[in-house]
């Protein structure tokens, strides 16, 4: 079975500096795909960004990029330029990309989630 | 990004009594949905996977007749939390995949339950 492990339970940072946040799993597969969702205040869980395993290209969303380490397990969150409405709980989160029977079966094994205080 | 909803955002209901969550997919057809909980400041733990028109799928330790799942339909999933006890009350999330992306699951915003 998958594991994904956050070992930050918590991190700040200043309002414009940036923050890295830490992600690594543990898997047998070589397809994946792995997430990083934002959890605000409002508990609304927000897709942040998305790396397939098949690409060596780290993924980036504005403000927001990985660090993707295949061989190391590793899939860090850079927050750049940290924005006060960028205060909530992070959740990396691990889908493998074999599906049962065709169908989009894929469940998420999420990290335990770090708790990230952007400080004005 | 993709739209999920869930009602009711805010349930309090009396101890035996049993209470329906609903989770709609808005702007695509969701071939699989997912139903989790959650406890303060903790992470998302999965109850079960339904497919539109199969049983549901429920993880090890859910009480399958306590928490009811149907996905009758390609936008809609229900839970049904029958003879809800104080132990039920918690935060249930529902997500989605489907012909928006099939490998990215989206969020519905929630529901919190309180049961007296």
């Amino acid at each position: 079975a998958q594991t994904v492990t956050q070992s930050q339970p918590e991190m700040s940072v200043q309002e414009a500096e940036t923050v890295t946040l830490s992600c690594t799993y543990d898997t047998s597969e070589s397809d994946y795909y792995l997430f990083w969702y934002k959890q605000p205040p409002s508990r609304q869980m927000i897709l942040v960004i998305r790396q397939e395993a098949y690409k060596q290209q780290n993924a980036t969303e504005n403000r927001f990029s990985v660090n993707f380490q295949k061989a190391a397990k590793s899939f860090s969150l850079k927050i750049s330029d940290s924005q006060l409405g960028d205060a909530a709980m992070y959740f990396c989160a691990y889908r493998s990309g074999v599906d049962a029977g065709g169908t989009s079966y894929g469940k998420l094994t999420f990290g335990q989630g770090t708790i990230l205080t952007v400080h004005p | 990004g993709a739209v999920v909803s869930q009602h009711p955002s805010w349930v309090i209901c009396k101890s035996g009594t049993s209470v329906k969550i609903e989770c709609r997919s808005l702007d695509f057809q969701a071939t699989t949905m997912f139903w989790y909980r959650q406890f303060p400041k903790q992470s998302l733990m999965l109850m079960a996977t339904s497919n539109e028109g199969s049983k549901a799928t429920y993880e090890q330790g859910v009480e399958k007749d306590k928490f009811l799942i149907n996905h009758a339909s390609l936008t809609l999933s229900t839970l049904t939390v029958t003879s809800a006890h104080p132990e039920d009350s918690s935060f249930y999330i529902c997500s989605a995949a489907g012909t928006r992306d099939v490998w990215t699951q989206y969020f519905g915003p929630g529901t919190r339950l309180l049961v007296l």
